[in-house]
Formats: C-alpha cells, structure tokens, sequence
C-alpha cells in the first residue's frame, strides 16, 4: 500500500459544515495528490504538493484547500462542504520523480 | 485543456475471449502513459508507457503506445472472471506530473 493512510475512510455531514480529510504517508515522499472519483467522470485532480507548504491547485479545486505543514500530511478541507461535493476521495503519492502513483483507499463523504 | 478518452465505456465478455481497450489523449508536456485497474477500492498500477512501439507485458495482459497518433491499447487475452474491474488510462504531464484520467472502460467476465 506504499504507506499511505486516509481518514476518515467514510464521512456523512451536513451542508455548510466544514470538513477534513487526511492523508497521512509514512515514506517520506515529496509528490502527494488529492483526487476525486464521480460516476462518468473518472479521477479527477483537485490539489497537489510537491513540498511542504508548496502547493497548487488542480482541475477542480473550487470549494476545496489544501495544506502540507508536514512532509507526511497532506490535509484537504471543504470549508463548507456541499451536496456536489459528495464523492469519493482518493489520496496519491509519488514514490519518486519518475516514478508511478499509488493511491490510499479513499474516502466516501457524503454531504447530505 | 488536457483530455483523456477511453473506449469502449463498457464492454461484457465470457471467459477465455480476449479485448481490447482503447485511450486517445491530447495533452501538452506528454510524459507518459499509465494503466491502472481499479476493482472495489483504489486504483492500482498497470503499466507505465513513455516510449512509442515498445509493448509492455505482464501474464496476460499487455499494452502499447503509440505517441504519433496518441493512443494507447490495452490488451487482456483469455480473460478470467477476476479480471472484471473499471480499467483506467492516465496521461502523466506538467512540471508537477500530474495525472489526467479517462472515464474508464467497465469490463465484466461472464463465467
């Protein structure tokens, strides 16, 4: 599994209400992802880091932030969470610069 | 905008047929390109395809890449029912090398 943990593994919340998903890494990689997964859309990218504090923004990064005070912690928050942001979330690291990504097991949130 | 498209979107087969999946990709800064099988939960790696006309192999499944007219196929020959599972193309660019997926191609082996 490449050392990579998220929690929550599911999460059902209110709309308006702030919520965080952590990625948590354990091999000290420098490239970590968050992607979300919708029917008919595949994964697709919402935030990256290539650094602590080093961050930048996806395709789909409206609603969401990121932050990376740590080299193992890549944190993803909706400040107010909303009904389309329901999803499945997906963690990823790079375990080197030319190297493929590995995935967590994901997150199901659902904003109710 | 960088685009990844997979086909067919779904594809149901008995066992010991071969298939064929499909991914065209219109990308800037290509670096390469990545197949990953996702079942229940995370998607999980393939292949890795930087370099046209080389097939990669693994058992019974292969791919091949063709940077000229920017598509991908995967292969899978005498399927098994464990093989059902959503097949993803990512295409790999930019300086962060970050990965654009395809929607996917549902395949599902009849016993």
């Amino acid at each position: 599994d490449a050392g990579i943990t998220q929690s929550p593994r599911h999460k059902v919340t209110e709309t308006g209400t702030p919520v965080t998903l952590r990625c948590h890494q354990t091999e000290n990689h420098r490239y970590m992802y968050w992607y979300r997964q919708d029917p008919g859309h595949g994964l697709r990218l919402i935030h990256y880091s290539y650094g602590v504090k080093d961050t930048d923004k996806g395709e789909v990064s409206d609603g969401y932030s990121v932050s990376r005070s740590k080299t193992e912690d890549f944190l993803l928050t909706l400040e107010s969470a909303t009904s389309s942001q329901t999803s499945v979330y997906f963690c990823a690291i790079r375990q080197g610069d030319y190297e493929k990504l590995f995935f967590g097991s994901g997150t199901q949130l659902s904003v109710l | 905008e960088d685009k990844v498209v997979q086909s067919p979107l779904s594809l149901v087969v008995h066992e010991g047929d071969t298939v064929t999946l499909n991914c065209s990709y219109e990308v800037t800064n290509f670096r390469s390109l990545l197949w990953y099988k996702q079942e229940k939960k995370a998607p999980t790696f393939l292949f890795m395809l930087t370099s046209s006309g080389i097939e990669k192999k693994s058992g019974r499944l292969s791919s091949i890449l063709d940077k000229k007219e920017l598509f991908s196929i995967l292969n899978i020959t005498a399927t098994q029912t464990g093989d059902s599972a959503v097949y993803l193309c990512a295409v790999e660019s930019g300086s962060a090398r970050q990965l654009t997926f395809g929607s996917g191609t549902q395949l599902t082996v009849l016993p």
